[in-house]
C-alpha cells in the first residue's frame, strides 16, 4: 500500500545544530507539504513543493529551508535549531490540485534543548 | 489573510448521542475546500470529512456530516451516535483552491466521548 513516512519520529538535538527530518511518499504524488504543531494548536505551514525543483514558503518559513530532487521526498532542514523550534512536525501530500485532499505521516517530535 | 476559528476548545459527549463542533472561518476567497481531520492521541491526522464550498449539498461520511453555510463562512461538524474510538483533537481546515499555500487550520477542539 501507498504510504507517506517521516524518519526520525523523535529527536533531541542542541540549540545550533543543524537538523533534518525526512519525509518519504509513495503515493507518487506531486504535491508535498511540512507543517509544525505547537502544544494545543493546529497546524501552521512551513514550506510547500507542487513539484521536483519547486519549493515555496508558507506562513512559518524562517529558519528552515527543504529541497524536492525527487518526486517521493521532501527533506526539511533546521539550518540553527533554536528551542522555539521545539515541535512536533508533519509531513504530508496531495495528488492532482495541489488544494485536494492530503495525507499526513505520522509525525517527528523535536525538541532543541 | 484567512483564518479560521473553532470556539470551542473541550467537548464530551456520551456514547450513543449526538454532538456537533463549530467552525468559522473568514476569507475572500470564492473557491475553496474545507476539511475536518481527527487527531487521536497516536498523532496521525486522520481526515473525517471534506466540503467543496462550490457545492450546496452538505458533504456526509457514514456518522459523520456536516452543516456548510457559506454566507455566514460556517462549517460545523456533526457526529451521530459516538463512539468511543471517536474520543481525539478535531482540527477545521480552509484551503484555497488555486493556493495550496495558504492552508489553514482552527486551533482545535478536544472531543471527549464517555461511556
Amino acid at each position: 500500500d501507498a504510504e507517506i513516512t517521516q524518519s526520525p519520529r523523535h529527536k533531541i538535538t542542541e540549540t545550533g545544530r543543524q537538523v533534518t527530518l525526512a519525509c518519504h511518499q509513495t503515493w507518487n504524488h506531486n504535491n508535498m507539504f511540512w507543517y509544525r504543531q505547537d502544544l494545543g494548536h493546529g497546524l501552521r505551514l512551513i514550506h510547500y513543493s507542487y513539484g521536483v525543483q519547486d519549493t515555496n514558503k508558507g506562513e512559518v518559513s524562517d529558519g528552515y529551508s527543504v529541497s524536492r530532487s525527487n518526486t517521493e521526498d521532501l527533506p526539511l532542514t533546521l539550518e540553527s535549531a533554536a528551542s522555539s523550534q521545539t515541535s512536533v512536525y508533519f509531513c504530508a501530500s496531495s495528488g492532482g490540485l495541489a488544494s485536494s485532499t492530503q495525507y499526513f505521516g505520522p509525525g517527528t517530535r523535536l525538541t532543541v534543548l | 489573510a484567512q483564518t479560521v476559528t473553532q470556539s470551542q476548545p473541550e467537548m464530551s459527549v456520551q456514547e450513543a448521542e449526538t454532538v456537533t463542533l463549530s467552525c468559522t472561518y473568514d476569507t475572500s476567497e470564492n473557491n475553496y475546500y474545507l476539511f475536518w481531520y481527527k487527531q487521536p492521541p497516536s498523532r496521525q491526522m486522520i481526515l473525517v470529512i471534506r466540503q467543496e464550498a462550490y457545492k450546496q449539498q452538505n458533504a456526509t461520511e457514514n456518522r459523520f456530516s456536516v452543516n456548510f453555510q457559506k454566507a455566514a463562512k460556517s462549517f460545523s461538524l456533526k457526529i451521530s451516535d459516538s463512539q468511543l474510538g471517536d474520543t481525539a483533537m478535531y482540527f477545521c481546515a480552509f484551503m484555497p483552491v488555486t493556493n495550496a499555500g495558504k492552508s489553514t487550520f482552527g486551533d482545535g477542539t478536544t472531543l471527549t466521548v464517555k461511556p
